[in-house]
């Protein structure tokens, strides 16, 4: 079945780095959705990506979705103590069902 | 707005015991979903629904069952309960599949002891 994987699976930052994670499928998506979820909390949505290569910002946050449609990233520039959680990506292959990756959780120390 | 909302939010059952996980949705969303999380883990995906009447497995559906009614109630009943299915189990709701983003409620944390 499909799998989605992310790297790291765990970081540590001080304020003010950047922080990226990774998520790769083992099969080819049609979109792909980031999630959120603060210590204790559920899920938030984030944002998608559906075209090839395709790259969103959200203020301090940049998506990127890769050529091939298998990779996406997440990249926080400048980290905030607000920005601490886990953030999972989604993906979604043709009409199936979204299958969450294994998540990164990032620790932010003021 | 309440968007989608669980109860109980914290329960402790004994081996054996059964339960049901009430999830209720206000947003007239035709998708729902059930998934756990285990502590530092992702989420499983253990029974979704397409719209009233109709149910299908995901990863994870043994020991579990759902059923939907309506398209506001999508509850999960635990028969049995065991020591592995301790978790935090959400609810969440998508106006369709895929390319829709899911709204999760604040989830039920059960402990199986």
């Amino acid at each position: 079945g499909q799998q989605v994987m992310q790297i790291p699976q765990y970081q540590h930052v001080q304020e003010g780095e950047d922080f990226t994670t990774y998520c790769n499928s083992s099969t080819t998506l049609s979109n792909i959705q980031w999630y959120k979820q603060r210590p204790g909390g559920h899920p938030v949505f984030l944002i998608q990506l559906v075209k090839s290569g395709e790259v969103k910002k959200q203020k301090r946050l940049t998506f990127q979705f890769g050529e091939a449609k298998k990779n996406s990233s997440l990249h926080i520039t400048a980290t905030q103590t607000t920005d601490v959680g886990t953030y999972f990506c989604a993906g979604q292959t043709g009409f199936q069902k979204l299958v969450f990756g294994t998540g990164t959780r990032l620790l932010v120390s003021p | 707005n309440a968007g989608v909302t669980q109860t109980p939010k914290f329960r402790i059952l004994k081996i054996g015991q059964s339960m049901t996980l009430q999830c209720t949705q206000d947003m007239n969303h035709n998708y729902m979903y059930w998934y756990r999380q285990d502590p530092g883990m992702g989420l499983k995906l253990i029974y979704y629904s397409v719209g009233a009447g109709i149910t299908d497995k995901g990863e994870v559906p043994n020991g579990y069952n759902v059923s939907r009614s309506t398209t506001e109630d999508f509850p999960l009943r635990l028969e049995l309960a065991a020591p592995s299915q301790t978790s935090v189990y959400f609810c969440a709701s998508s106006y369709g599949a895929g390319i829709q983003p899911q709204h999760f409620g604040d989830g039920t944390r059960l402990s199986i002891l």
